[in-house]
């Protein structure tokens, strides 16, 4: 079956500009997960949802970042006024109750 | 405190050497899961092997298994026989709140990556 989608898988913007990142999760995975990774580094969480609710949202690095969940499935991530230090890879991963399966990421370069 | 603790930054084997990545966990759940995902340079992420906090026996999946020590809070991935595809970087995750049906906070260490040597 199809897997975990995101798009764009690559997006240049300029600083000051807003982005939005898109996330297609595995059909039926109710859980769905938002990570940031910089160049070598590890995961960072951003924000969980469970159905359309966000109960974590603690990893939201600041007010420019917010997101949402539609239908229990897709998911967007949305960067307003963004700065060279959001340059990274955005990850989501979706689960039912076991592994996250994760979408090839969203490669974010601010300019 | 580190909920998730990975201390060798890099590892170097020799190809078809065995080869133990360390992972140590911090939690006061007493349902939980740990697992394992390989990342190639590629970038994408690959599920290993998961072990739950009750499963009695060591989780094994071919190649990869999994040193659970419970009482030491450690989850150590063992890879056999390594190979050169085996090179990337390789991460520890602990999911947490299994038993109270809500929220799975899930947290991932900070990697090891993994150099196969021919």
């Amino acid at each position: 079956g199809a897997g975990v989608s995101q798009s764009p898988s690559n997006k240049v913007t300029e600083k000051g500009k807003d982005v939005e990142l898109r996330c297609d999760p595995i059909s039926g995975h109710t859980a769905l997960y938002w990570y940031r990774q910089s160049l070598g580094q590890g995961l960072e969480f951003l924000i969980y949802f469970q159905g359309n609710s966000a109960p974590d949202k603690s990893g939201l690095p600041s007010d420019r970042f917010s997101a949402e969940r539609t239908g229990g499935s897709v998911s967007t991530l949305t960067i307003q006024r963004t700065q060279q230090e959001d340059s990274a890879v955005y990850l989501c991963a979706s689960s039912a109750s076991g592994e996250q399966y994760f979408g090839p990421g969203t490669r974010l370069t601010v300019t | 405190a580190q909920k998730i603790t990975q201390t060798q930054p890099g590892m170097f084997v020799q190809e078809k050497e065995a080869v133990t990545l360390d992972c140590t966990y911090d939690t006061s759940d007493q349902s939980y899961g740990l697992f394992w995902y390989k990342q190639p340079s590629s970038g994408e992420m690959i599920f290993l092997i998961y072990q739950g906090s009750y499963d009695e026996q060591n989780a094994t999946e071919g190649r990869y298994s999994l040193n659970f020590q419970k009482a030491r809070k450690s989850a150590n991935l063992v890879i056999s026989a390594s190979q050169l595809g085996d090179s990337a970087m390789y991460f520890c995750a602990m999911r947490e709140g299994i038993r109270s049906g809500g929220y799975q906070k899930v947290t991932f260490g900070t990697g090891t990556k993994l150099q196969v040597i021919p």
